[in-house]
């Protein structure tokens, strides 16, 4: 399968830093990244969609402000949390795949475990 | 997001046995569907994707899918230990994935 780096794989910082993430498709142009939030013991939730050169589409209750999403190339993305508080502590992983269709797998991000204290 | 139902187990089977999950959808127009498996700590990993009715397999992998009963299954045959982890049922509907909970799975020896 095609493979995706993402960057820090863990993170520990203050309350009320902002904190990046980066998310990069290494063999093939990722047309779309997806990032998602896992708490312990649940499954993972879409926070937002990216598009290479447009605007990320956020899902309902996922405050755009706050979660900054960048898709500036067909190879990287990028999840800035800013303001981080302790309730953000959570398994970040973004994914990605080719043409964002309907056939298309998405790979994985090995995921970043974000701490806020 | 759509609805995606797994059983959350922990589904425990002995080793070389079959373990069977299943997974249920509510989106009728989702064209594909996956299985990842994730271990504890790491993000998920794709085991398996079905596009069309019926049954395919990999290795000890079978993936079933029926769309009219929007029902999609994996069996994973002669379990061994490693097998252990959770396993994650994705759909995929409006171009993007859909989760369901995760079914444990338990192999023990």
């Amino acid at each position: 399968g095609a493979v995706v780096s993402q960057h820090p794989s863990w993170v520990i910082c203050k309350s009320g830093t902002s904190v990046k993430i980066e998310c990069r498709s290494l063999d093939f142009q990722a047309t779309t990244m997806f990032w998602y939030r896992q708490f312990p013991k649940q499954s993972l939730m879409l926070m937002a969609t990216s598009n290479e050169g447009s605007k990320a589409t956020y899902e309902q209750g996922v405050e755009k402000d706050k979660f900054l999403i960048n898709h500036a190339s067909l190879t990287l993305s990028t999840l800035t949390v800013t303001s981080a508080h302790p309730e953000d502590s959570s398994f970040y992983i973004c994914s990605a795949s080719a043409t964002g269709g309907a056939w298309t797998e998405a790979f994985f991000g090995q995921g970043t475990r974000l701490t806020v204290v | 997001q759509k609805e995606v139902e797994q059983n959350s187990g922990p589904l425990s089977v002995p080793e070389g046995a079959i373990a069977s999950l299943n997974c249920t959808y509510s989106d009728r127009v989702s064209q594909s569907f996956f299985w990842y498996r994730q271990y504890s700590g790491k993000s998920p990993e794709l085991i398996m994707s079905i596009y069309s009715n019926g049954d395919k397999e990999d290795g000890r992998f079978t993936a079933q899918l029926n769309k009219a009963s929007q029902y999609v299954s994996l069996l994973i045959r002669d379990s061994q230990p490693s097998d252990s982890a959770t396993y994650l049922c994705a759909v995929n509907s409006d171009y993007k994935l859909s989760f369901g909970a995760g079914t444990t799975v338990t192999v023990r020896a």
